[in-house]
């Protein structure tokens, strides 16, 4: 199946720095998700991707499918950032493969 | 977005009990819902994939019999874990996809299983 690695594995931040988080995929794919797991499990949506750019807010994210990678940017990150986020390729099947996460802390 | 409820949020069993987790797309028909399990510090692994009115699609490794999957309707999907053991206990979390064309998965709040 595919794999699907996410760097770096543990992030320490200053709160208002910039951070870009990395996915790297083996396989093409039809579609990407980037989530935040909080503190309570719960998986917030961030980004439906399957090539290209979005922004949302501090948010923004980048897909080069050709490429198989996909980057989470985060701007001016905030205490509340704090969390995993999990990069999730859609390979042909119609279920998504989580990578192992990168697990954020945004030090006040 | 779309949203998906899970129920219980958290559930304490005794060993040899079964318990029911419910999964309901609140605001859309879900084609298909997949069902995920998470240890503490792990990524989520998809444990099967549910289609209304045909039987669960279980991953490698995952026993049918153990994790009995029922997808009802095009809003609620079933996850019960039989005979539980303390082994069992773990993150136990669904989503759901609107349709072949529309992929994007919308996740509920998982549920927390306990088993002593």
């Amino acid at each position: 199946g595919i794999q699907v690695e996410q760097s770096p594995p543990d992030l320490i931040l200053q709160e208002g720095a910039n951070s870009t988080l990395r996915c790297n995929f083996s396989d093409s794919v039809n579609n990407l998700q980037w989530f935040h797991q909080n503190p309570w499990g719960q998986l917030i949506n961030l980004f439906y991707i399957p090539s290209g750019t979005k922004q949302n807010g501090r948010l923004s994210a980048t897909t080069v499918a050709t490429e198989r990678y996909s980057l989470l940017y985060i701007s001016s990150s905030q205490t509340t950032d704090s969390g995993v986020y999990f990069c999730a390729p859609l390979p042909g099947r119609r279920a998504l493969t989580f990578g192992s996460g990168t697990r954020l802390q945004v030090q006040p | 977005g779309a949203v998906v409820s899970q129920h219980p949020s958290r559930v304490i069993c005794k060993s040899g009990t079964s318990v029911k987790i419910e999964c309901r797309s609140l605001d859309f028909q879900a084609t298909t819902m997949f069902w995920y399990r998470q240890f503490p510090k792990q990524s989520l692994m998809l444990m099967a994939t549910s289609n209304e009115g045909s039987k669960a699609t279980y991953e490698q490794g995952v026993e049918k019999d153990k994790f009995l999957i029922n997808h009802a309707s095009l809003t609620l999907s079933t996850l019960t874990v039989t005979s539980a053991h303390p082994e069992d206990s773990s993150f136990y979390i669904c989503s759901a996809t609107r349709s072949a064309m529309n992929t994007e998965a919308f996740f509920g709040q998982g549920t927390r299983l306990t088993v002593v």
